[in-house]
């Protein structure tokens, strides 16, 4: 069965300082998609970045960037020059290509806290 | 501004009370779906639509039900039979057109306690 393991339930950043949040994923397909999303403490998902399994570049959008090793299964995301608005759970997630509804499975998520 | 509008924001129920969780999106997507998350936790899938007076369980589904009348709405009713419903509700929806890399878009939650 597919699943999403993020194994850093929380971790410290210095602001202005890069960070990396791991992200392991499972599946049998060959064809699926990588979402990260960043929960603020009021509780909305927001989307940052996508990553599809037959990209041959790594995804990025402004300061995110995604760390794509397929081989390993892993989908990581980078944060470069942290702000302190960047504090928040931040929660990887698959969707595979085929299955339906487009239903998407979550990691347990990590906690990101920025310091000043 | 398109989005998606969940309501109410804080819910109460009594023990043995259905009660109604509102999602609305003027984003004019076809799928919509219902997640929980509980503290500390990731999000599991309760039900999901596609289209129109179709839906599907996902993998919590027992103590939900959901309707699917009109393309904007998908109101989630959490039943009595759900034993242990404190926890936030999280509403989402997607356009299904295109290659498949569009991402959820999500309502700001309802947070349901029980009394």
């Amino acid at each position: 069965a597919q699943k999403i393991t993020q194994t850093q339930p929380g971790m410290f950043v210095q602001e202005k300082e890069a960070v990396t949040l791991d992200c392991t994923y499972d599946t049998s397909d060959q064809s699926y998609g990588l979402f990260w999303y960043k929960q603020p403490s009021s509780g909305e998902m927001i989307f940052l970045i996508y990553q599809g399994s037959y990209d041959e570049q790594n995804a990025t959008e402004g300061r995110y960037s995604l760390n794509f090793q397929k081989a390993r299964k892993s989908a990581n995301l980078v944060i470069s020059a942290s702000q302190l608005g960047d504090s928040a759970m931040y929660f990887c997630a698959m969707r595979e290509a085929y299955n339906q509804g487009g239903k998407l499975i979550f990691g347990q998520g990590t906690e990101l806290s920025v310091k000043p | 501004d398109g989005g998606i509008t969940q309501s109410p924001k804080y819910l109460f129920r009594k023990e043995g009370q259905n009660v109604t969780l509102s999602c609305e999106q003027n984003l004019n997507h076809d799928a919509m779906y219902w997640y929980r998350q509980d503290p500390g936790q990731g999000l599991r899938l309760i039900y999901y639509s596609q289209i129109v007076n179709d839906f599907q369980k996902g993998d919590i589904a027992e103590g939900y039900s959901v309707s699917r009348e009109k393309k904007e709405s998908f109101p989630l009713t959490v039943t009595s039979a759900q034993k242990n419903p404190t926890a936030f509700y999280l509403c989402a929806s997607r356009g299904t057109g295109g290659i498949g890399n569009q991402p959820q878009h999500f309502g700001d939650g309802t947070r349901l306690s029980i009394l």
